[in-house]
């Protein structure tokens, strides 16, 4: 079974840091471009961060840039994101999903049940 | 940046009825560019239609996405008690990567 589990998630103060992390199963975890995608309380997705196969290409949202690292262990099918100065407005679910780039169309086809990330004094 | 905007915020329907969803662009989307996303209280969102039209593995058939350009819609024929949730359409673009739009909420009418 195709799987994605986030962990890591908590309250933590602002400006503090924390690093989420996604395990995949049931598939070639090196051969996928991989997401973070967040969503605040009652609100919609923002996409945050993506990372090519080999790690060698990322890309963020402007909001997470400069503070944000995702990154990826492909010998433990392993996706990370390492948030540092953390904000009142990081607050959220982040989402762990698989990019899709074919001819038919680019879009994150599984995703993962997410992980609450609070960040509060 | 391209700005997704969708329509209604809010769609109150009953089950059995058909349900149309907009999602207008800021700017011309390729096709293979734009799909669709449900998500249910509590969960993860699933993907539904990717390429504007191409049904995901698994979807029923009564889910259905059609346009081209700045306006692309989702069709609900004929809905089921579970299809009442939150539609999200997205796009792949430059800056950012990926864009949503703000969801539309079905809800039983």
């Amino acid at each position: 079974e195709v799987q994605l589990v986030e962990s890591g998630g908590g309250l933590v103060q602002p400006g503090g840091s924390l690093r989420l992390s996604c395990a995949a199963s049931g598939f070639t975890f090196s051969s996928y471009w991989m997401s973070w995608v967040r969503q605040a309380p009652g609100k919609g997705l923002e996409w945050v961060a993506n990372i090519k196969q080999d790690g060698s290409e990322k890309y963020y949202v402007d909001s997470v840039k400069g503070r944000f690292t995702i990154s990826r262990d492909n010998a433990k099918n392993s996706l990370y994101l390492q948030m540092n100065s953390l904000r009142a407005e990081d607050t959220a679910v982040y989402y762990c999903a698989r990019d899709r780039y074919q001819l038919l169309g680019y879009y994150m086809d599984v995703w993962g049940k997410g992980t609450t990330v609070t960040v509060s004094s | 940046e391209i700005v997704l905007t969708q329509s209604p915020g809010t769609l109150s329907l009953s089950p059995g009825e058909r349900a149309t969803l907009s999602c207008r662009a800021s700017q011309s989307v390729s096709s293979s560019y734009l799909a669709w996303y449900q998500q249910k209280p509590g969960q993860a969102p699933r993907l539904l239609i990717y390429g504007a039209s191409s049904r995901a593995t698994g979807i029923p058939d009564r889910f259905s996405g059609s346009g081209s350009g700045t306006d692309f819609t989702l069709t609900i024929s004929r809905l089921e008690p579970e299809d009442f949730a939150v539609y999200y359409c997205q796009q792949y673009g430059s800056s950012p990567l990926y864009s949503f739009g703000q969801g539309t909420k079905l809800e039983i009418k």
